[in-house]
């Protein structure tokens, strides 16, 4: 079993739709929860950190459930600059500062 | 923010050669700093972690005597591909982050191509 693991992509959406991301991962030590985004070509960018509470900026809303080791990242009135993959990411536990990376999960926002 | 350079931004290389690949913190110091590889399609793996003065712990099933690390200060470390072959043609990124629990940085990351 991966250590994070996305829902597969593509997500092909219409401008405007909105669109969720299901991220689970398997070590129940982890502290740390993020999505970051990475066009093509280009490094991952951190989007936003996930907290227990849930937490929102702008059109983007992350949720963690910790006892059913859930991550979600939902973007709302998507536009085309949306376009990009989202990864989760999930800190090692206690493995200091590492990182895990899911796979992925690609979006296309079309006109 | 926090700002990691790296150099060169793309490489060409002929199979047998040795590519060294630099990772910078340009406005603060990184005591430490990770390297990752990423495939096409694929997510970002770790390859190493890398401490400021001490050798870099690596990751299951990346060969520490073909990828050297060295991070002999506090904003630079090197990543060096020795006798590169085209299976070692991937997109080398570096982060670097303040402590270890800190949020890491990115580099713009090195793309490396082995003839």
């Amino acid at each position: 079993r991966k250590e994070v693991e996305q829902d597969p992509g593509p997500f092909n959406v219409p401008e405007g739709a909105t669109v969720a991301f299901n991220c689970t991962y398997s070590n129940s030590a982890s502290q740390s929860f993020f999505w970051y985004r990475q066009d093509c070509r280009k490094e991952p960018k951190l989007l936003m950190s996930v907290y227990s509470s849930g937490n929102e900026d702008g059109r983007f809303t992350a949720q963690l459930n910790r006892a059913s080791q859930y991550i979600s990242l939902l973007i709302r009135d998507s536009k085309l600059s949306d376009s990009a993959t989202y990864l989760c990411v999930v800190n090692g536990g206690n493995q200091g500062g590492k990182l895990i990376f899911g796979q992925g999960t690609e979006l296309s926002v079309k006109p | 923010g926090a700002v990691v350079s790296q150099h060169p931004s793309w490489v060409i290389c002929k199979s047998g050669t040795s590519v060294k690949i630099e990772c910078r913190s340009l406005d603060f110091q990184a005591t430490t700093m990770f390297w990752y590889r990423q495939f096409p399609k694929q997510s970002l793996m770790l390859m190493a972690t890398s401490n400021e003065g001490s050798k870099a712990t690596y990751e299951q099933g990346v060969e520490k005597d073909k990828f050297l690390i060295n991070h002999a200060s506090l904003t630079l470390s090197t990543l060096t591909v020795t006798s590169a072959h085209p299976e070692d043609s991937s997109f080398y990124i570096c982060s670097a982050t303040r402590t270890s629990l800190d949020e890491q940085f990115f580099g713009p990351g090195t793309r490396l191509t082995v003839l």
